[in-house]
């Protein structure tokens, strides 16, 4: 069965820092892909980025970057030089690859950041 | 560059009432989704739509009808409500279900149910 964890419930980094959500996974499809997305207080569900199994390299989109790490079955969210608008809930996800071959999620991680 | 629309925003309902909330992609995917979310548990799937004319059962289906009335649209249908269905729910596309594509997501509806 698969499987998305996220381990941190909440986060907390200072303006301009770095930080990195964690997210790790359990598939045995060897063709998968890894989505982020953010969700804001205003309540929508936004898309940041994705990262295949087979890409050669980690996808980055602007300040967001995956640390995709294959054998430890991990594909954790960096966000460089934080904004005060990036205080929101991080959900990692992961399509399901029976049935519906939705994308299913993690229990997401709150970031809060800091002025 | 409407993407996905989902109506209403918000709605109290009483216990034993239905309703049905209204979802419209733009986009010409194949594949619509209902969701729920709750606090601590992630968005969960209620029913879904691989493509026009089908519908299949998610995670939590119990109380919910759905209909793909067409490629466009796929809505979600209350037919008892009870306090147990208070959640935000959202609506999502996806282009092709069987590819490794993002899906695109509705504003959500915050429903109450007293």
């Amino acid at each position: 069965a698969q499987k998305i964890t996220q381990t941190q419930p909440g986060m907390f980094v200072q303006e301009k820092e770095a930080v990195t959500l964690d997210c790790t996974y359990d598939t045995s499809d060897p063709s998968y892909g890894l989505f982020w997305y953010k969700q804001p207080s205003s309540g929508e569900m936004i898309f940041l980025i994705y990262q295949g199994s087979y890409d050669q390299q980690n996808a980055t989109e602007g300040r967001y970057s995956l640390n995709f790490q294959k054998a430890r079955k991990s594909a954790n969210l960096v966000i460089s030089a934080s904004q005060l608008g990036d205080s929101a809930m991080y959900f990692c996800a992961m399509r399901d690859q029976t049935g519906a071959n939705n994308l299913f999620f993690g229990t997401g991680t709150r970031l809060t950041v800091i002025p | 560059n409407a993407g996905v629309t989902q109506t209403p925003k918000f709605q109290v309902l009483k216990t034993g009432q239905s309703m049905t909330l209204q979802c419209a992609q733009d986009m010409n995917h194949n594949s619509m989704y209902w969701y729920r979310q709750d606090p601590g548990m992630g968005l969960r799937l209620i029913y879904y739509s691989a493509s026009e004319g089908t519908t299949d059962k998610g995670e939590v289906p119990n109380g919910y009808n759905v209909s793909r009335l067409n490629k466009r649209e796929f809505s979600l249908r209350l037919e008892s409500a009870a306090p147990s269905q208070t959640s935000v729910y959202f609506c999502a596309s996806r282009k092709n279900r069987d590819r490794n594509t993002e899906a695109f997501f509705g504003q959500g509806t915050r429903l109450t149910v007293v």
